[in-house]
This record gives structure tokens, sequence and C-alpha cells, in this order.
């Protein structure tokens, strides 16, 4: 699976859309772009994935650039709860079960 | 039933004893995860059930022993393990190559 890279940490004002970037230039044709957060002492939560469309659900949207190099999950209105360390994981969804490979991922404070 | 369980919430056990992690889930998933997570450390794959048969071991030390009774159980047996071994311990579960799901994890401490 591709790898990815996120920054180390981002702030991001209550009420306001937290961008979170994510950078998977060796990205291949069958590999899915998956979004997961871990509140603190909690298990990681699925957020959203997508293949190349962009992506909305409840919780976020999912912007994958053309090329698929690159992809940002938007939260539209954080809240303080979404306080979390976010990860964003390249791999295959070929009917098998497959890993999931956790980078450090990047971790969002939603400051009052 | 959208959730995973997993019991005990906190375990402490010294290097001598043995003891289980349960997982549980009603989803229907086929799939079945253990991950290792050390403090300030992203989640770790250790073993992948599928079907009911164990698909992945990544070269887990033999003292960490995973069983999948049917397909809603899932357990990790412990025995003999060393301080170093601390850590939360979660489980997870999917349909086969989809999005997984998650426990709250297990916080396991060896004195």
């Amino acid at each position: 699976d591709a790898k990815t890279t996120q920054p180390t940490s981002m702030d991001c004002a209550e009420g306001r859309a937290a961008n979170l970037p994510c950078n998977h230039s060796t990205i291949s044709g069958n590999e899915y772009v998956y979004w997961y957060r871990q509140i603190h002492s909690q298990g990681p939560q699925y957020i959203i994935h997508g293949l190349k469309n962009n992506e909305t659900n409840e919780m976020a949207s999912l912007i994958i650039t053309e090329d698929r190099k690159s992809s940002t999950l938007i939260l539209p209105h954080a809240t303080l709860r979404d306080t979390a360390v976010y990860y964003c994981i390249v791999r295959t969804s070929s009917g098998n079960t497959g890993k999931l490979i956790f980078g450090q991922g990047t971790t969002l404070q939603v400051k009052p | 039933d959208t959730e995973v369980t997993q019991t005990p919430k906190h375990l402490v056990m010294g290097m001598t004893n043995k003891k289980s992690l349960k997982c549980e889930q009603h989803m229907g998933h086929r799939a079945m995860y253990w991950y290792k997570q050390k403090a300030k450390k992203p989640p770790e794959l250790m073993f992948v059930y599928s079907y009911e048969k164990l698909s992945i071991n990544e070269s887990v030390p033999s003292r960490f022993s995973p069983e999948c009774p049917n397909s809603s159980l899932l357990n990790l047996h412990l025995h003999a393990l060393q301080p170093e071994d601390s850590a939360l311990y979660l489980c997870a579960s999917s349909r086969p190559g989809y999005e997984q799901y998650f426990g709250p994890g297990t916080r396991l401490t060896v004195t």
C-alpha cells in the first residue's frame, strides 16, 4: 500500500472549517484513500473514503485531486469534540481483508 | 447493533499470568482484527481473521495467541507477557475489504 504524508499538527477555530491535507504521491489505480480519527483514549473511528471522486457524508467531505496524489479532509464546522488525531490511509479494497497501516497522523486541536 | 465491544476495559497482569481479551460484534462482519497501540503511537496491526480463519499474522510473538471461535467473537490469549507489552489492544471488524469498525480497546498493564 502507498505511503501517506500528513502535517504533524494543526489548529482550527471552533465553528470554522478544518481542512486536513494528505499527500499520497505513490498511490496506484486500485487504491482508495481512507480517513479515520482517534479521539483521546478511544478506538479509531472511520470517517470517509474515496477512490477518485469527491465524497461527502454526514461527518466530512473528501476532496481528491485529479491526479490522485493528494487529498483533503474537510470538517465543515469544527467543534471541540472534533479534537483528535486524524489518519489518512491508502489501501486496496479488493474484497479481501486488507491491512490498515496507520501513519503518524495529524493532531487537530479545535480551539474555542 | 453497530458497535464492537471489548472486555475487559482495563487489565493488570503479572509476567507469569495467563489472561484473555475478548472482542464481540454483531454486525455480521466476517473479518476481525487485533491491533496494538503504544502510548503516543499509531495502532499497529497484529492479526487478521477472515471467515474465522487466520489470514494475517504480522510476526507477532507466540506469547500472543489469537482465536476466533465463531463469526462474532475474537479472543486474544496472553501468556508470559513482558512489561513492554503494556499497551492499548484494539479489536476491529469489517466486511472483508471494507471500512473497519473499532472497539474502545483494552488497556493492558504488565507488571
